[in-house]
């Protein structure tokens, strides 16, 4: 079974700082996936990040990268140069391949970037 | 391309009612997936489709029912509302399930309410 847990509920950063949002897995799959979703206030769920874990270099995507720590079980996003734009609720989640592979959220992390 | 569409946006619905929400992609996309957020407990899956006349349950298959009879749409069926249903809804899909890799579409979601 996989399970994700995401153990800050909430967390502030100022605008233009940098902020790290953590994340812990387990997983029984050899080859699996970590996401990091986004969820502003409109609701829509946005992906921000993906990390394939059978490779060791850390995903980035502009002012988002990961801290992929693969026997540790751990997957930090970091957002650099926090903008006001970033305010969301994130997700953490983790899939597994194969037939039945299926997307498991954490209970996500606020953020909120103050002016 | 429209993505992922659902319908309603918002829904009120008294206990033992039924209703249907919609959900359609014009990506030509082999999965989707229903999931139900709830605060604190992130998104959960309730059913998953692999391809057209396929379907599985999730985490939280109680009092819901799907098809796949198409590739484009993937309804999900309340036969007999409860309270314990009032969520919000998100339906999602990717091109394909086998490798877990893909990137997951989600619609903008129903918000649903029971009394």
């Amino acid at each position: 079974a996989q399970t994700v847990t995401q153990s800050q509920p909430e967390m502030s950063v100022q605008e233009a700082e940098t902020v790290t949002l953590s994340c812990t897995y387990d997983t029984s799959e050899s080859n699996y996936y970590l996401f990091w979703y986004k969820q502003p206030p409109s609701r829509q769920m946005i992906l921000v990040i993906r990390q394939e874990a059978y490779k060791q270099q850390n995903a980035t995507e502009n002012r988002f990268s990961v801290n992929f720590q693969k026997a540790a079980k751990s997957f930090s996003l970091k957002i650099s140069d926090s903008q006001l734009g970033d305010t969301a609720m994130y997700f953490c989640a983790s899939r597994g391949g194969g037939a039945t592979n299926k997307l498991i959220f954490g209970t996500g992390t606020l953020l909120a970037v103050q002016p | 391309n429209a993505g992922v569409t659902q319908t309603p946006k918002f829904q009120v619905l008294k206990t033992g009612q039924s209703m249907t929400l919609q959900c359609a992609q014009d990506m030509n996309h082999e999965y989707m997936s229903w999931y139900r957020q709830d605060p604190g407990m992130g998104l959960r899956l309730i059913h998953y489709s692999v391809g057209a006349g396929i379907t599985d349950q999730g985490e939280v298959p109680n009092g819901y029912n799907v098809s796949r009879s198409t590739t484009e749409d993937f309804p999900l069926r309340l036969l007999s509302a409860a309270p314990s249903q009032t969520s919000v809804y998100f339906c999602a899909s990717s091109y394909t399930f086998w490798t877990g890799k893909e990137t997951q579409y989600f619609g903008p979601g129903t918000r649903l309410l029971v009394l």
